[in-house]
Formats: C-alpha cells, structure tokens, sequence
C-alpha cells in the first residue's frame, strides 16, 4: 500500500522555541494531506487540511497561526508548532490520500511532541 | 461529529475468542466507513472499509458491518489473537465533503487479548 512518513517520530523542545513536522508521501502525489492531533487515550481530532499550492483550512478553535502548515510540493506538507507551550506536548499525525487507491487515507507513523 | 472522549472503552478477550468492537456515528450523510488499528506510538494502520451501499465486507479474520438504520457500525475479529491488541478506531467521511481522505474519528476502543 501507499506510503506516508513523518519526521521526527519524537521531539523535546523548550517552551517558547518552534518545532517542524514533516510529512511526505513516499509514492503517490498527494494533493491534499490533513493534519490530527491526539492526547493520551483519546481519539484523532482533525486539526487542518493542507492543500497544494494554496492555504491550509483549519478546523474550527484550531489556531492557524501557531500551527503553520505549508504544502509546497506534491509529496511534503509540513506543521510548524510556532512558541510551543507544554500544552502543545501530543501526538501528531498526518495522512494523505493515494488518488490511485481505493483507501481513503494512508497515515504517518505520527510525531511524539513534547514541550519542557 | 467530533470524538470528544476522555476515557476509552475496553474490551478484554482469550486468545482464540471472537471479538466485535462497536462503533457509533452520528453522521447519516457519511457514505464511507473505515476500521484503523493503532499501536501505542504509532500512526493508525488501516484494516478494512465499507461503502454505504454495503452492510457487510469481510477481510481476512475480519469482517465489518454496517447497519445505516441505526447508524453502527461493528468490526469482527474471528480468533483473536494477542497481537491484535491495540487501539481501534472507526472513522467516516462525509458524502457532501470537498475532500477527499477528510475523516471524522469515533471514541476508538482498546482490545486486550489474554494468552
């Protein structure tokens, strides 16, 4: 099957500094990739799609300009976590959808984030 | 809508067992359905899907059931094993949606299985 990474699989930053999460899809082009974000035993909460070559749509409360994402190529979106608090410290996962596959959405291996 | 919960459910099993997670959406315009299995660190890992025009889809040891009337949707595991345990989530995307690969995610429920 299709094939989504991210990088890093887990980063500690100090309070204050911005972090970058990459997402690329290995195989396929991808159009549109989505960002979700899940706290300890809880579900994925969608935070924004990420669109190629325009702005990424953010779900409602989710704020656009702490949680930067730029899809600047077929294959790579990135989510920068701008002046991170220790409540930003989740689990980040990005996915992307293989036009070619029936699948709806292939996954990252997700981003352990923890803020100190 | 949204999962917005705090404590998820559990369902314990012996190896071997049978088991069915449940799942219920509140989207009656959903026309697509996906059961994912995640592991502890790990992004969710894809098991099997329905369309709407189904109400049952089996795979392999699995099968997924769909009931639209009351909006369930069910996953069945046949003989369990104890590296199915994980976190299993359903998810759902919206007919009306603009993009494709944009899904809702229910409660999700962790699956143990005893030796």
């Amino acid at each position: 099957g299709a094939v989504v990474s991210q990088h890093p699989s887990r980063v500690i930053c100090k309070s204050g500094t911005s972090v970058k999460i990459e997402c690329r899809s290995l195989d396929f082009q991808a159009t549109t990739m989505f960002w979700y974000r899940q706290f300890p035993k809880q579900s994925l909460m969608l935070m924004a799609t990420s669109n190629e070559g325009s702005k990424a749509t953010y779900e409602q409360g989710v704020e656009k300009d702490k949680f930067l994402i730029n899809h600047a190529s077929l294959t790579l979106s990135t989510l920068t976590v701008t002046s991170a608090h220790p409540e930003d410290s989740s689990f980040y996962i990005c996915s992307a959808r293989d036009p070619g596959s029936r699948t709806e959405a292939f996954f990252g291996q997700g981003t352990r984030l923890t803020v100190v | 809508g949204e999962s917005v919960g705090l404590h998820l459910p559990t369902l314990s099993v012996q190896e071997g067992d049978n088991s069915i997670i449940n799942c219920a959406y509140s989207n009656s315009a959903s026309d697509y359905f996906i059961w994912y299995k995640q592991e502890s660190g790990k992004g969710p890992q894809f098991i099997i899907d329905i369309r709407s025009n189904m109400d049952k889809r089996q795979g392999q040891r699995v099968t997924v059931l769909l009931n639209k009337t009351v909006k369930h949707l069910s996953l069945q595991i046949a003989a369990t094993q104890p590296g199915d345990s994980a976190v299993y989530f359903c998810a759902e995307k919206n007919a009306g949606g603009t993009s494709y690969g944009k899904l809702t995610f229910g409660q999700g429920t962790i699956l143990t299985v005893h030796p």
